[in-house]
């Protein structure tokens, strides 16, 4: 059983599309979050969401959107690609309310190349 | 500024010797830190924390850290290191905004 997981797994696209991307967790966790790992594997929060609602939005360009219809599910839409897009985007979710002293479980990853 | 500093991009190990990977903290009020493992091509998987109590904490796979308040450190070790071991480990702090601030990583190698 597939704790969270993310689909799709690789997505290639030209510049200037939309593309979304789909986070679910059967952990039964309140809190979810969106990373993204750069090409020097750097990591940095986006979003989380706790029980739909959003609680942290980085500096992040409006562009990103994230999309909690439930809290076993947290989207990424994403419009207007640019090349800076190119990273690995993960999930995580956690149990409770806090990001700062629980431990996050990921997803496997989504590779996203802006040609 | 809450920072996490990991000190080396990379640590090369035989394996059945020690490892050691570092980790340097700046996080306001009471330290929440974190050890995770990235294999190639995966998510990353918690290893363990330090949020109170014992300096030494123990985790998954053998894996053991030691939080140090005065140096504000919280290295990563195990006594005897296997090729399965060689990953990506990251080191993160929680911030007072309910954040993780992760390091920038240690790709750790293994030697037979």
């Amino acid at each position: 059983d597939t704790a969270v997981s993310q689909t799709p797994k690789y997505l290639v696209t030209q510049m200037g599309n939309d593309k979304s991307i789909k986070c679910e967790q059967n952990l039964g966790h309140d809190t979810m979050y969106w990373y993204k790992q750069d090409s020097k594997k750097f990591l940095k929060i986006m979003f989380s969401y706790n029980n739909k609602e959003l609680i942290i939005n980085e500096t992040v360009p409006n562009r990103f959107s994230p999309k909690s219809p439930d809290k076993a599910h947290l989207n990424l839409h994403i419009n207007s690609l640019e090349l800076g897009d190119s990273a690995v985007y993960f999930c995580a979710s956690s149990t409770g309310t806090s990001g700062r002293r629980d431990e996050q479980f990921f997803g496997p990853g989504t590779r996203l190349t802006v040609l | 500024a809450q920072s996490v500093a990991q000190p080396e991009d990379q640590v090369n190990v035989a394996e059945g010797n020690p490892l050691t990977v570092k980790c340097t903290y700046s996080v306001s009020g009471n330290p929440y830190l974190f050890w995770y493992v990235q294999y190639p091509n995966r998510g990353l998987q918690f290893l363990l924390k330090y949020i109170t109590g014992d300096n030494l904490v123990k985790g998954s796979y053998g894996f053991e850290a030691e939080f140090n308040k005065s140096q504000t450190s919280f290295h990563l070790k195990k006594p005897s290191a296997l090729v399965s071991d060689s990953a990506l480990y990251f080191c993160a702090g929680g911030d007072q905004g309910g954040k993780l601030i992760f390091g920038q990583g240690t790709e750790l190698s293994v030697k037979p």
